[in-house]
């Protein structure tokens, strides 16, 4: 069965401090694609990565970074440095084509950066 | 990436009503999507919606409680028939826009609706 899980529920930290949001997904499926949003207090999800499972690169942009690793199926995402703007939660989901395609979303990590 | 607005934002409802709720996309798409996001929960998908056909409904959910009408390719409907107080979310309409990438959805602002 297709699965997310964020185990984290919730993280602070400090301002300034770097942090890791680890998702660990579940597929049978060879083709997949894995994803981030943010969701800021005000509730609207921001979409922030997509990558596919034929690319294990990691990509950085700017404070955020994101390590894919599929031989542990993981998919975690770094805030260096982080900011008090960073404060929200964070969503990892995972989508696979089942004659239409399927998203399933994980249950979130909220992080707090207090300043 | 699409600009996509929804209406009501927010809504309060008596116990046994239902309530329409409207997506709008500024350009065209094929895939439209109806989460529900219950507080303090993750999002999940009520239906797919695409234009020109019936809606296809996720496991738990039935177009008698949530009838979705796709009447064209920038605008989509959800209706949340004889509510109750368990139907308190947030719905939240997505769109994945051909020109950017069919397997990437971005998100509206989402309908608060609270049930008494």
């Amino acid at each position: 069965a297709q699965k997310v899980t964020q185990a984290q529920t919730e993280i602070s930290v400090v301002e300034k401090e770097d942090v890791t949001l680890d998702c660990v997904y579940e597929t049978r499926d060879t083709t997949y694609y894995l994803f981030w949003y943010k969701q800021p207090p005000s509730g609207e999800l921001v979409f922030l990565i997509r990558r596919n499972s034929f690319d294990e690169q990691n990509e950085i942009s700017g404070r955020y970074s994101w390590n894919f690793q599929k031989s542990t199926s993981s998919f975690n995402f770094t805030i260096t440095a982080s900011q008090v703007v960073d404060s929200a939660v964070y969503f990892c989901a995972l989508m696979w084509v089942s004659g239409t395609y399927k998203y399933i979303f994980g249950t979130g990590t909220r992080l707090k950066v207090l300043a | 990436s699409a600009v996509i607005s929804q209406k009501p934002s927010r809504d309060i409802c008596q116990r046994g009503t239902s309530l329409t709720i409207q997506c709008q996309v500024d350009s065209q798409v094929t895939m439209m999507f109806w989460y529900r996001q219950q507080p303090g929960q993750s999002l999940t998908l009520i239906a797919t919606a695409n234009q020109g056909s019936e809606a296809t409904y996720e496991s738990g959910f039935v177009i008698d409680k949530f009838p979705i009408s796709r009447p064209n390719l920038t605008f989509s409907t959800l209706t949340v028939s004889n509510m109750s107080p368990e139907d308190s979310s947030i719905y939240l309409c997505s769109v994945a826009p051909q020109e950017t990438s069919t397997d990437t959805q971005y998100f509206g602002p989402g309908t608060r609706l609270t049930v008494l």
